[in-house]
Order: structure tokens, then C-alpha cells, then sequence
């Protein structure tokens, strides 16, 4: 009955690949959203959906291309991978996306670009 | 734009300390998180602070906003292992209802 699941959990690949990883949420939420934490551990928004829809674009490369097939999923596709993209992503949902909401996080997926 | 900013960034204590965690942030907002992060694990919602004045508590943790100052407070009353962690502020902008932008995160580490 895991909240906010996402796979796969560990992703290891070549320079030049294209991934996925995949984001689900059983809590009836709104919206959805996908941040990168780096090796700092600075973690930073990418994007949000609101049912379905793109509402939050943040400057990310065009080679990160999120989709949300309907409002329980958002998945992350990434074309052409390079060392840089290495962080850990987190997928995060909240109930309508209003500013009190709070956000509940996925268990991370560590994505390693060798 | 805003910037949430926290310090320490690092800070190792002993078992029954009391400290306290700063988070500063740039431009004006009526509501704060903080979150906790175990190594390798998620971040887990600790508080939600609503109201200038809002003060919470949770265990040994308490986490209080001054929205007048820009300042919210995390203070730990006699540490014990088990919350060592890193932990982060966060701030929604006004500029968009879902985004919130977290502090850099400060990593406890508590020693017996």
C-alpha cells in the first residue's frame, strides 16, 4: 500500500542512452511532480502536472520529457543521457497542488551515467 | 526570485544537546515545511507551519515561523541518535501555486 512508488529504483547506464523511470501514486492526489536531488544534495523541481496537465516547465534540457497518461502516473522519459543527469529523482504528489499542501515524495530512483 | 537559505549546513552533536536549525528565506510567504531525509531514503514531511507566529511540536522537534522576519526555527531538545538526518526548509513561491523551493538542508549527525 505504498503511497508514491516509483521504479525502477536504482538505474545504471551508458552516456547516450534513453531511460525512463516510472511514478505512481494511490492517494487520489491532483497533482505530481518530479525533482532531481544532486550529489549535494540541492534537490530542485523539474516539472508538475495538475490532472493530466503540464503546469510547472521548470529550465530544464529538452532531453527530459515527462508524461502523465492520467493523474495517477507521471513518468520521466531522458533521451541522449550524459554524466551530468547522475542525481537521484524523486517523484512527489500533493492534493491539488495548492500552496498548503504538503508534498508526499516517492522513494527516489539513484540514476548513475557512466 | 526566492531563496530559502538554512544553516548550519553541517552539525554534529552529542546525545542530549539542545540546537537549533535557522531557515531564512528571501521574499514574503505565510507558510512553511520542513522535511526530513534519511540517508539514502525519501523526505518525509515533519511540519507545516500556516501562520506567522505558527509554532509546532513534534517529540523533540519543534519548528516555529516568523513570517515578519523571514525566519523559521527547527529546535532539537535533547538529541538522541535516531534523529540524525538531514533536514530541509521549504517555501512555496507565489508565482505558482505548486512550487516550492527548498534550503540547501542541514545534516545532523548525532553522537552518543
Amino acid at each position: 500500500d505504498t503511497a508514491v512508488s516509483q521504479t525502477p529504483k536504482y538505474l545504471v547506464t551508458q552516456m547516450g542512452n534513453d531511460k525512463s523511470i516510472k511514478c505512481e501514486q494511490n492517494l487520489g492526489h491532483d497533482t505530481m511532480y518530479w525533482y532531481k536531488q544532486d550529489s549535494k544534495k540541492f534537490l530542485k523541481i523539474m516539472f508538475s502536472y495538475n490532472n493530466k496537465e503540464l503546469i510547472i516547465n521548470e529550465t530544464v534540457p529538452n532531453r527530459f520529457s515527462p508524461k502523465s497518461p492520467d493523474k495517477a502516473h507521471l513518468n520521466l522519459h531522458i533521451n541522449s543521457l550524459e554524466l551530468g543527469d547522475s542525481a537521484v529523482y524523486f517523484c512527489a504528489s500533493s492534493v491539488s497542488g495548492g500552496i498548503a499542501d504538503t508534498q508526499y515524495f516517492g522513494p527516489g530512483t539513484r540514476l548513475t551515467v557512466l | 526570485e526566492l531563496k530559502v537559505e538554512q544553516n548550519p549546513l553541517f552539525l554534529s552533536m552529542q546525545e542530549g544537546k539542545n540546537y537549533t536549525i535557522y531557515c531564512n528565506y528571501s521574499t514574503t510567504s505565510d507558510r512553511l515545511y520542513w522535511y526530513r531525509q534519511d540517508p539514502g531514503k525519501s523526505l518525509e514531511s515533519l511540519f507545516v507551519l500556516l501562520s506567522n507566529g505558527a509554532v509546532k511540536q513534534e517529540g523533540r522537534l519543534m519548528a516555529s515561523l516568523d513570517t515578519k522576519a523571514r525566519l523559521s526555527t527547527l529546535h532539537i531538545t535533547a538529541a538522541v541518535h535516531d534523529l540524525s538526518a538531514t533536514y530541509f526548509c521549504a517555501v512555496p513561491t507565489y508565482s505558482s501555486a505548486s512550487k516550492i523551493i527548498f534550503g540547501s538542508g542541514t545534516r545532523l549527525s548525532i553522537r552518543p
